[in-house]
């Protein structure tokens, strides 16, 4: 069965620490994106790779960056993570319709 | 540019009900429309799609179609389940090139036995 795995289910983090949030696919898609979702916001997307060490904005990219060296992972970065980084973090990765999505990070900033 | 907007929620049912949860949207040309389900601790799972036109996608029971005129794409479900309750989420892309999916805020179903 087709997956997208990320790697922490929780995690509790600092204010000020720097965060790397690690989701790997094993379809071989190319294209790659990440969620925050948010009760009543719905998901917004931060950052999508169409490539490996391509990466694009989204619609709210800010205190965030992103990595994807290799085709199968994107790592999700919190450069200094804040108490409204507090969210779900959902990684997805696509070829072409349909996207497939991982069971997500509950991220809390303390 | 391309928005999706659903009905608020919870919506609460009893068990064997009948569905709709409403979706509409926003976009220029023919975009493609799904529906996502994400259970309670869970991602979003594809529950069905419909790439044009009076296309009808449908999966465990639900279906949804996709209606140009109105541009709509409402979720039914003729019997409802207490393992249906869930987040339902509306999205669409567009149908050139690269698309990136634009999602409804969702809309949380409560079923009861």
């Amino acid at each position: 069965d087709v997956k997208v795995t990320q790697s922490s289910r929780y995690l509790v983090k600092r204010t000020g620490e720097k965060v790397f949030l690690e989701c790997v696919q094993d379809m071989d898609h190319e294209n790659m994106f990440w969620y925050r979702q948010d009760p009543g916001l719905g998901l917004r997307l931060i950052y999508f790779s169409y490539d490996v060490k391509m990466k694009e904005k989204g619609d709210i990219p800010e205190g965030y960056s992103v990595s994807r060296e290799k085709k199968e992972r994107f790592s999700l970065i919190l450069e200094s993570a804040s108490t409204n980084q507090t969210s779900m973090y959902l990684c997805a990765s696509s070829r072409d319709y349909g996207y497939t999505f991982g069971s997500g990070t509950r991220l809390t900033v303390v | 540019g391309n928005s999706v907007t659903q009905m608020e929620g919870p919506v609460t049912l009893s068990e064997e009900a009948f569905l709709t949860i409403n979706c509409t949207y926003t976009a220029t040309g023919y975009p493609s429309l799904f529906w996502y389900v994400q259970y309670p601790g869970e991602g979003l799972q594809l529950l069905l799609k419909a790439t044009k036109a009076d296309d009808k996608g449908s999966n465990k029971g639900f279906e949804a179609t996709y209606r140009k005129e109105t541009t709509s794409f409402h979720l039914e479900k003729g019997s409802v389940q207490v393992s249906d309750s869930a987040v339902y989420f509306c999205a669409l892309s567009g149908n050139t090139g690269f698309q990136k999916l634009v999602f409804g805020t969702g809309t949380r179903l409560l079923v009861s036995p």
